[in-house]
């Protein structure tokens, strides 16, 4: 079963816009983090945020967790043609790691 | 450092056959856990095995299996292939497993007809 419940699940922008994709989770965690995937390919990491931090940033990315509310937000600012792809959160209890279902993101040239 | 490798990375069967799937971890990572990726239920938590032990196992039928050997390689076995077998099979690894980043490899892409 999935734990992150990510929101929305398709989202099409213009290139230059910025992209915000949601994620909500049910039980407490250790971490989240999100990952990129073109196209059936493999995962890349993006970043990982711990439930005692509210925000980080890397490069073009900012990711923001509520832990009293159990969500997360990924933005990416000034968005490229190269960010299309899948985006996935993926919430980390003891050990494993709990993915959603992701969010395709279309960049529009 | 080279990257998780999984070999092979395309893979074509039939219903009851077996098959297994290759992953070498990052040099120095000692864990490697499996996921299976479809359409319809995302990505699913397989196994975990963290020097040669398997530590952690999701909620998949006996068919599935896994090893580690000691220099950290691992494979993954499913024998009597189904047809909602098809999927892409994802390893990752980390250097002690527990909360660290995971890395993923390619993937291996396996059709069952």
């Amino acid at each position: 079963s999935q734990q992150g419940e990510e929101d929305p699940q398709a989202l099409s922008i213009q290139e230059g816009e910025n992209a915000t994709m949601n994620c909500s989770y049910k039980t407490s965690i250790n971490n989240l983090q999100w990952y990129r995937q073109n196209s059936g390919r493999g995962l890349v990491h993006l970043i990982l945020i711990r439930s005692n931090e509210r925000e980080k940033h890397s490069g073009r990315l900012r990711v923001t967790l509520d832990t009293s509310k159990k969500s997360s937000s990924l933005l990416i600012t000034a968005s490229r043609a190269a960010d299309t792809a899948s985006y996935f959160c993926a919430t980390q209890g003891a050990q494993k790691l709990v993915f959603g279902q992701g969010t395709r993101l279309t960049i529009n040239p | 450092k080279a990257g998780v490798t999984q070999t092979p990375r395309y893979l074509i069967k039939t219903r009851g056959q077996q098959v297994t799937l290759s992953c070498s971890p990052i040099s120095g990572h000692r864990s490697v856990s499996w996921y299976q990726q479809t359409p319809g239920q995302g990505l699913q938590f397989l196994f975990e095995y963290f020097s040669e032990t398997q530590r952690n196992k999701g909620n998949f039928p006996g068919r599935f299996s896994g090893r580690q050997f000691s220099n950290s390689r691992s494979e993954m076995n499913v024998s009597t292939l189904e047809l909602g077998d098809s999927a892409l099979y994802l390893c990752a690894s980390t250097r002690t497993g527990g909360l660290d980043t995971q890395y993923f490899g390619p993937g291996t892409r396996l059709t069952v007809l």
